[in-house]
């Protein structure tokens, strides 16, 4: 139990557009959606968290109007790259946690995004 | 924020060795997770452990919450121990990621 995919797991965009990752419970509903960034040899940065039906509450220095989340189902998640850069280039992982369950986070397999 | 010290950062181990990971934290947390990175990336869930101790085959570990660390031990390494461990701590949502320890262990 306690699923959570994302989809796609690997896009190649081009500098300017704009791609869309989501992020699913497959077999729990999460009211609270996380979503993390992690640079080569680095270590897992929190971007957002979101919970469903209102807005997400972005981490310092994440560019709201950039990255834009939405959580609108207690089993979808997406972020949106707005305007992508080749500085936008991650690795982007989602979790998330059970209604009602522990603290515990549940995570995703990932999203690796290569801006060229 | 919660900090999160991870320690050593690099260990190498023969194949068979037992070893201890260390998570060091500043605060007090409801959450405490430690995860294997695969060479995919994925996080793989070991345990969620904010305090007591578990075991799950190999491995186990320790929380205690009142002196804000963890111990994460890997008994009789595998090759297939290697990557990278994270510790991850939280209080309510923010959850915070250790820098890592990357294991190699050579056959």
């Amino acid at each position: 139990g306690a699923v959570v995919s994302q989809h796609p797991s690997r896009v190649i965009c081009k500098s300017g557009t704009s791609v869309k990752i989501e992020c699913r419970s497959l077999d729990f509903q999460a009211t609270t959606m996380f979503w993390y960034r992690q640079f080569p040899k680095q270590s897992l940065m929190l971007m957002a968290t979101s919970n469903e039906g209102s807005k997400a509450t972005y981490e310092q220095g994440v560019e709201k109007d950039k990255f834009l989340i939405n959580h609108a189902s207690l089993t979808l998640s997406t972020l949106t790259v707005t305007s992508a850069h080749p500085e936008d280039s991650s690795f982007y992982i989602c979790s998330a946690r059970a209604v009602g369950g522990p603290y515990e986070q549940y995570f995703g397999p990932g999203t690796r995004l290569t801006v060229t | 924020g919660i900090q999160v010290e991870q320690s050593p950062p690099d260990l190498i181990l023969q194949e068979g060795a037992n070893s201890t990971l260390r998570c060091n934290f500043s605060d007090s947390v409801n959450n405490l997770q430690w995860f294997h990175q695969n060479p995919w990336g994925q996080l793989i869930n070991l345990f969620y452990i904010p305090s007591g101790t578990k075991q799950n085959g190999r491995l186990s570990a320790t929380t205690v919450a009142t002196e804000r660390y963890s111990l994460l031990y890997i008994s009789s390494s595998q090759t297939t121990d290697s990557g990278v461990y994270f510790c991850a701590v939280a209080l309510g949502n923010d959850m915070r990621f250790g820098a890592g320890t990357r294991l190699t262990v050579k056959p």
